[in-house]
């Protein structure tokens, strides 16, 4: 499949613990990258590759990868990080893919 | 600071074309593979279009290939979409992403997007 799938809602405690995952066959082959989006904002990239997170982005978010699965962890969770997730990966031609997307509550 | 400045979005009739573009600043323009990405008012985000630095490699998501076409001038720190035979599924806001180098595939700065709505 050419598709990247996500769990639509999750929820976390303030200061707990949340994994977001991603699954699609071709994650067995490239990286996801992982976005956070807050309402009427653009996308911020958050991580991406096997271990790179961007300049400015909190130590609190990391990724993993097994298989057909990535996940993005958020490791004590704040009011901040309430916003919707999206994982994207590519192909072999270099053409992309966005999952569908997670929405993040954090109570 | 890297800054992109999306424009040309509007109300177009289905069926009609229309001309987006992004003007690029704060990087140095040529080193870098472009992308579009789409937002329908709600919903997820929708990879559009990339186009690598020289543009020698150019991808398209299925959904409007043949429809759309990317380029760029990197004389002039431009990014363009020119979109035709537009339908109403096309309508969203189209963002214009600098990616990460010449050739990850991966969108790391994007703009504040333009809206595009296919209506009669």
């Amino acid at each position: 499949s050419s598709e990247l799938t996500q769990d639509p809602a999750v929820s976390v405690a303030l200061g707990q613990t949340v994994r977001i995952t991603c699954q699609g066959d071709r994650l067995r082959s490239y990286y996801a990258s992982w976005y956070q989006q807050r309402p009427r904002q653009a996308p911020v990239l958050v991580f991406y590759a096997r271990n790179n997170r961007p300049s400015g982005i909190p130590d609190r978010f990391s990724g993993s990868s097994a298989g057909s699965t990535a996940s993005l962890t958020i490791t004590g969770a704040q009011a901040e990080d309430e916003a919707d997730y999206y994982c994207n990966s590519r192909d072999t031609s270099g053409n992309q893919v966005f999952g569908g997307g997670t929405k993040l509550t954090v109570l | 600071e890297v800054e992109l400045v999306e424009s040309g979005g509007g109300l177009v009739q289905p069926g009609r074309s229309l001309r987006l573009s992004c003007a690029a600043s704060g990087f140095t323009f040529n080193d870098y593979a472009m992308h579009w990405v789409r937002q329908a008012p709600g919903k997820g985000l929708e990879w559009v279009s990339g186009i690598s630095w020289n543009s020698g490699s150019i991808g398209y998501a299925d959904s409007v290939k043949g429809r759309f076409t990317i380029s760029r001038d990197n004389a002039k720190n431009s990014l363009h979409l020119q979109m035709s035979s537009l339908r109403a599924e096309d309508t969203a806001f189209y963002y214009c992403a600098k990616d990460l180098s010449s050739t990850s595939s991966i969108p790391v700065n994007w703009g504040q997007g333009t809206l595009v709505t296919v209506s009669s």
